[in-house]
C-alpha cells in the first residue's frame, strides 16, 4: 500500500492564480480531510468528507474548494492564491470509526 | 467549538520522563488522540483512548479522564530521537481538532 500520497511537495504561487493539490489513498477509507500547518498553530481543518459525494468545511474554509468524486481521491483547490495561503497543507485519511488519522507528506505551498 | 491546552515547549535529558498534559472543551466527545511531528515531516500517530484509564504502548502512555476533560502522554527512558512536536487530538463526530503542540527537546 501507498498509503497516503500528495502531490506536489513543493509550490510556489504568484497571488490571484488557481491550484489544486491532489490527495490520494488506497486503504479504503471513508473519511478524508485537509489540513494547513502554519508555525505554532498546529494543524486547523479547512475540509472534510465522510464518503463519495459529501463534503463539509472545517474551522478554516475560505479561499478552498474540494470534491470527494471517489473513495479514493480528494483534490484541494485554491480558487485565488493569497499570501495569507502560504503554509503546510496535510491530506489524512481514516475509517470512520478509526481513532488513527493516516497523514500524507505535506505540500509546501508559497504564495509571493 | 473546540479548544485544547498543552504545553508549548518541555526540555529533559535523555533517559528522563516527560508528562504532557492535555485539557480540552469540546461537544460529542468521541476520544483523544497524540501524534508526534518530526520537523520537516507528517504527524504520525501514537496513541488513541476512548475510554477512561491508561493504554500503554512500549515507552509511551497516554492517559485519559473524560470527567476531568483530561489526558496525558508519558514519554519514558528519552532518547534523542523523541526530540519532536507532540500534539493531542480530539476526536468529535468524525473530525479532529489539534492542539497548539508541545515541542519536546531532549538533551544528552
Amino acid at each position: 500500500n501507498a498509503g497516503v500520497t500528495q502531490t506536489p511537495k513543493f509550490q510556489v504561487l504568484k497571488t490571484g492564480q488557481s491550484m489544486t493539490l491532489q490527495c490520494a489513498q488506497d486503504m479504503n477509507h471513508e473519511y478524508m480531510s485537509w489540513y494547513r500547518q502554519d508555525p505554532g498553530m498546529g494543524l486547523r481543518l479547512i475540509h472534510y468528507s465522510v464518503g463519495a459525494g459529501i463534503t463539509d468545511q472545517g474551522e478554516v474554509p475560505n479561499g478552498y474548494n474540494v470534491s470527494r468524486s471517489t473513495t479514493e481521491d480528494f483534490p484541494l483547490r485554491l480558487l485565488s492564491a493569497a499570501p495569507s495561503q502560504t503554509s503546510v497543507y496535510f491530506c489524512a485519511s481514516t475509517h470512520i470509526q478509526g481513532g488513527e488519522q493516516y497523514f500524507g507528506p505535506g505540500t509546501r505551498l508559497t504564495v509571493t | 467549538g473546540q479548544s485544547l491546552e498543552q504545553p508549548s515547549e518541555v526540555t529533559a535529558v535523555e533517559g528522563a520522563i516527560v508528562q504532557i498534559n492535555c485539557t480540552y472543551q469540546t461537544s460529542g466527545f468521541y476520544g483523544l488522540s497524540w501524534y508526534q511531528q518530526h520537523d520537516g515531516g507528517a504527524p504520525t500517530f501514537l496513541s488513541y483512548n476512548a475510554l477512561d484509564g491508561l493504554e500503554e504502548t512500549g515507552r509511551f502512555s497516554s492517559f485519559l479522564s473524560r470527567s476531568d476533560s483530561y489526558g496525558y502522554l508519558l514519554l519514558q527512558e528519552l532518547q534523542m530521537k523523541d526530540s519532536a512536536s507532540y500534539f493531542c487530538a480530539v476526536k468529535n463526530d468524525y473530525k479532529l481538532s489539534f492542539g497548539a503542540g508541545t515541542t519536546v527537546t531532549v538533551r544528552a
